[in-house]
């Protein structure tokens, strides 16, 4: 069965701290793996978005890494700011069909100051 | 650059009264369209998808129907609705390439009653 599994549900840090979230997937075969940030009441945004080939990217703060072997991904969020505070939530894409997309539960993230 | 709007933001609805959702998206042609559902704290339930006017694919049998009249219009609707299609319904668009990213609407949260 295609699935998505994120951990922690949820996490709390202090504003300026680190962190990594993780994501593990079953969807096969796969196509790319995406990372969205959604605000509370809004609709998702895209972070990044990986294909196989690809073992890490940045977009500013933010750094994903993805290991194709052992199907995991994890997102780093470096020097936190309240600003971080959103649902985190990891995407999986499957070869040869279109743009669908598996959802992962996401994790909530919040900073605090 | 595209943009994509969804509306109502909120909407409170008594059980068995109709719908009708709307999204349009500007800035781009042809795109591919789609509706999920975010219950709390679940992951994102595609519910239809729209490849170009008057294409549309099921992905959960229920009580809602969606519909595109216009290459950039997808529509989302129910005849009669229940007390379980209460939740978050987000409309996104994507290119044609597996590799894009969907584009998300802030959302419409609906409240049955």
């Amino acid at each position: 069965k295609n699935q998505v599994e994120q951990s922690p549900q949820s996490l709390i840090i202090l504003e300026g701290k680190n962190c990594t979230l993780q994501c593990n997937y079953t969807v096969s075969p796969f196509s790319n793996l995406r990372w969205y940030k959604q605000d509370t009441g809004r609709g998702p945004v895209s972070l990044t978005i990986m294909t196989f080939s690809e073992n890490t990217k940045s977009n500013g703060r933010y750094t994903a890494t993805l290991d194709a072997d052992t199907k995991q991904s994890s997102l780093h969020i470096t020097a936190s700011q309240l600003s971080d505070s959103a649902s985190y939530i990891c995407v999986v894409s499957r070869f040869n069909a279109g743009n669908m997309l598996t959802f992962g539960g996401g994790t909530r993230l919040m900073v605090k100051p | 650059s595209q943009t994509i709007h969804q509306w109502p933001a909120t909407l409170v609805q008594p059980v068995g009264s109709p719908l009708s959702l709307e999204c349009t998206v500007e800035g781009t042609s042809n795109p591919n369209l789609y509706w999920y559902r975010q219950a709390a704290g679940r992951g994102l339930q595609l519910l239809f998808y729209s490849v170009g006017i008057g294409q549309i694919s099921s992905e959960v049998p229920q009580n809602l129907s969606a519909s595109r009249p216009q290459d950039r219009q997808f529509i989302l609707s129910s005849k009669k609705l229940l007390l379980s299609d209460s939740g978050f319904y987000l409309c996104a668009w994507s290119g044609d390439v597996s590799n894009q990213p969907q584009h998300f609407g802030d959302g419409t949260r609906l409240s049955i009653l």
